[in-house]
């Protein structure tokens, strides 16, 4: 079974643009999850969609917004990029809706750097 | 606010050695509690945890979890230097988030 594919692995754009990256879950998943990695805050969460919904949302500014097809797979946008956007960009998937009982599983993410 | 706190930050051993991560937390409403692997970029589950006092192992690799002290600690038995990577620790409360510390990096060396 597939895992979690992320494209592209890395990415370099300038400040003000806009970028988008992308997410296929592993094969009978239904929830993405997204989560930035930098060195200095660690992993933390962007947002889940199931179902095509967005069904949790993490402290992160409108600029930051994502998708989920019916397909399960998802995209996530970042617009008006900033230097501080330049993080390590990962996504999850699980079976189900993600709860405290469900394991999620990633992908090796999308090395984003905004010069 | 919810909060998870690894130690050490970083760890140089040498193979053979037997290493403790700690992880420490203060959320509302804990539900769960996961360690993942992250070797290049893509982190790999090794544990969850619900119940205090059950120790979860696989292989060199075991943890525990107190409900009661709020933390959980991670050993690896006979280190080998594919043990090398940065071990996160996350916790799920009831809004149902992952709630990542920034991770304890271990080097093992020959």
């Amino acid at each position: 079974k597939a895992g979690v594919t992320q494209t592209p692995r890395y990415l370099i754009k300038t400040r003000g643009q806009q970028v988008t990256l992308s997410c296929s879950p592993i094969s009978g998943h239904r929830s993405v999850s997204w989560y930035q990695q930098t060195p200095g805050q660690g992993l933390q969460f962007l947002f889940e969609y199931f179902s095509e919904t967005q069904r949790n949302k993490g402290n992160f500014p409108g600029r930051f917004s994502g998708r989920q097809f019916s397909n399960s797979r998802s995209e996530m946008n970042v617009s008006t990029l900033e230097l501080g956007d330049s993080a390590l960009y990962l996504c999850a998937s699980s079976p189900t809706r993600m709860t405290a009982k469900n394991i999620q599983y990633f992908g090796a993410g999308t090395r984003l750097s905004v010069l | 606010e919810d909060k998870v706190v690894q130690s050490p930050l970083s760890l140089v051993v040498h193979e053979g050695d037997t290493v403790t991560l700690n992880c420490s937390y203060e959320v509302t409403n804990f539900r769960s509690l996961l360690w993942y692997k992250q070797e290049k970029k893509a982190p790999t589950f090794l544990f969850m945890l619900t119940s205090s006092g059950i120790e979860k192992k696989s292989g060199r690799l075991s943890s525990i979890l107190d409900k009661k002290e709020l933390f959980s600690i991670l050993n690896i038995t006979a280190t080998q230097t594919g043990d090398s990577a940065v071990y996160l620790c996350a916790v799920c409360s009831d809004t149902d988030k992952l709630i990542f510390g920034t991770g304890t990096r271990l080097q093992v060396f020959p």
